[in-house]
């Protein structure tokens, strides 16, 4: 069975230093990963996603996420945070065989950034 | 340009009532996605429209849910008699091809719905 894990609930950094909210995923094959911000009362926001290629892939806002096959993992970075990163931030997967593009979500990690 | 819109925003009814939740998308994106995302969960896929038919609606959860979209543009989910485990919120996504596309999906605000 397809799993994706966010295994922290919350991150929580001062202003200025390094963010990095863990994603792990279970798929068969290869995997198509997205990250996702919510802030309170909108929709979820695209941030980046990984295809095929590079493994580090550049997104929205500053953030990077990093595409490790061997640990099965998709980590969101951000060198310097900021008090307006603060939010829910989902980890997605898209099975590979899906025909229809559907993406299976983690739980979401909080992300708190402090001044 | 617009994104993906839904109303109502916050819908409130009564335990056995009929609910039809509206989901308009980004013009000329064919693909559209119903998710639910439960209090302190991530968004669950519902059932997936490709132009006017449902290709994809292994995620409805029993008969009481179904969803339409006959010009292949806006979207309705209807509940019927809902029950207080259906409370949550209803997410529309919209993308510009679906399918094997690797297109991101882009989501409207949701619609909170409480059943009472």
């Amino acid at each position: 069975a397809q799993s994706v894990a966010q295994p922290e609930d919350q991150v929580k950094v001062a202003e200025g230093n390094p963010l990095t909210v863990k994603c792990t995923y279970s798929v068969s094959g290869n995997p198509y990963l997205f990250w996702y911000v919510q802030y309170p009362n909108r929709g979820l926001q695209f941030l980046l996603k990984y295809i095929t290629g590079d493994n580090l892939v550049k997104g929205s806002y500053g953030f990077e996420a990093e595409f490790n096959k061997s640990q099965t993992s998709f980590h969101l970075k951000k060198p310097s945070a900021l008090v307006s990163d603060s939010a829910l931030y989902f980890c997605a997967v898209r099975v590979p065989t899906d025909s229809w593009g559907k993406l299976q979500f983690g739980a979401g990690t909080q992300v708190v950034v402090t001044p | 340009g617009a994104g993906v819109s839904q109303t109502p925003s916050n819908k409130v009814t009564e335990k056995g009532k009929y609910v039809e939740l509206r989901c308009d998308p980004i013009s000329g994106h064919t693909a559209l996605y119903w998710y639910r995302q439960s209090l302190g969960q991530g968004p669950e896929f519902l059932i997936y429209f490709q132009g006017t038919g449902a290709a994809d609606d292994s995620g409805l959860p029993n008969d009481r849910f179904f969803a339409v979209r006959p010009e292949g543009s806006v979207s309705t989910l209807k509940i019927q008699r809902t029950e207080r485990g259906d409370s949550a919120v209803y997410l529309c996504a919209s993308s510009l091809k679906g399918g094997t596309s690797h297109n991101e999906q882009f989501f409207g605000p949701g619609t909170r719905l409480t059943v009472l």
